[in-house]
């Protein structure tokens, strides 16, 4: 089993919608979590730290539920220029510099 | 502009004949790492550096080699390129080594090999 697992899509997506997806990780001790957006053939780029209470960026809101181990990413009013792949990173509790990514889950926004 | 810049960007060579890719940022930052991205695998860490002359392996280091004799500039270097290291590669930067900090890319060197 992969440590960081995304379904990989590609989620069409009517522009305007609401899209939600999620990350699962395996190492019960993971200690921090982040969204990162990758548009195509671009380097990856910060969209937003995961915090164990939850927070809200815009449009967007990133939840953390240790209890089945996942992180999600929630996106309203979906815009064309959201689409993108999103990839999911989180740390492990025992290793300060490691960053485990998973693959990506690719979000297409229709107009 | 604070960046972080890879040369070059596109590379296509054959089996064997040694290559350099260039690293480079102005952020005065500390940690830098090497990564390669292939389809349907996340993001593996090749090498990274806690700071000048400190460099480590990461989950995949097999066919390459790092230096890091300056705080701005982390090559990578293929010593003897094979076909499995056709990829795309991102170098990274932050303040810090991993949780909690933002990692900045580099724009990508896509490298094939024949």
């Amino acid at each position: 089993r992969k440590e960081v697992e995304q379904d990989p899509g590609p989620f069409n997506v009517p522009e305007g919608a609401t899209v939600a997806f999620n990350c699962t990780y395996s190492n019960s001790a993971s200690q921090s979590f982040f969204w990162y957006r990758q548009d195509c053939r671009k380097e990856p780029k910060l969209l937003m730290s995961v915090y164990s209470s939850g927070n809200e960026d815009g449009r967007f809101t990133a939840q953390l539920n240790r209890a089945s181990q996942y992180i999600s990413l929630l996106i309203r009013d979906s815009k064309l220029s959201d689409s993108a792949t999103y990839l999911c990173v989180v740390t492990p509790m025992d290793s300060n510099y490691q960053l485990i990514w998973g693959a990506g889950t690719k979000l297409i926004i229709k107009p | 502009e604070a960046q972080v810049t890879q040369n070059p960007r596109y590379l296509i060579t054959v089996t064997g004949k040694k290559l350099t890719v260039t690293c480079s940022q102005n952020m005065n930052h500390e940690y830098m790492s090497w990564y390669r991205q292939d389809p349907g695998l996340g993001l593996r860490q090749i090498y990274y550096s806690m700071n000048v002359e400190v460099t480590d392996k990461g989950d995949v280091p097999e066919g390459y080699k790092v230096s890091r004799k300056e705080k701005r500039n982390f090559p990578l270097i293929l010593e003897s390129p094979s076909p499995n290291q056709t990829s795309l590669y991102f170098c990274a930067s932050s303040t810090q080594p991993g949780a909690g900090v933002e990692q900045y890319f580099g724009p990508g060197t896509r490298l094939t090999v024949t």
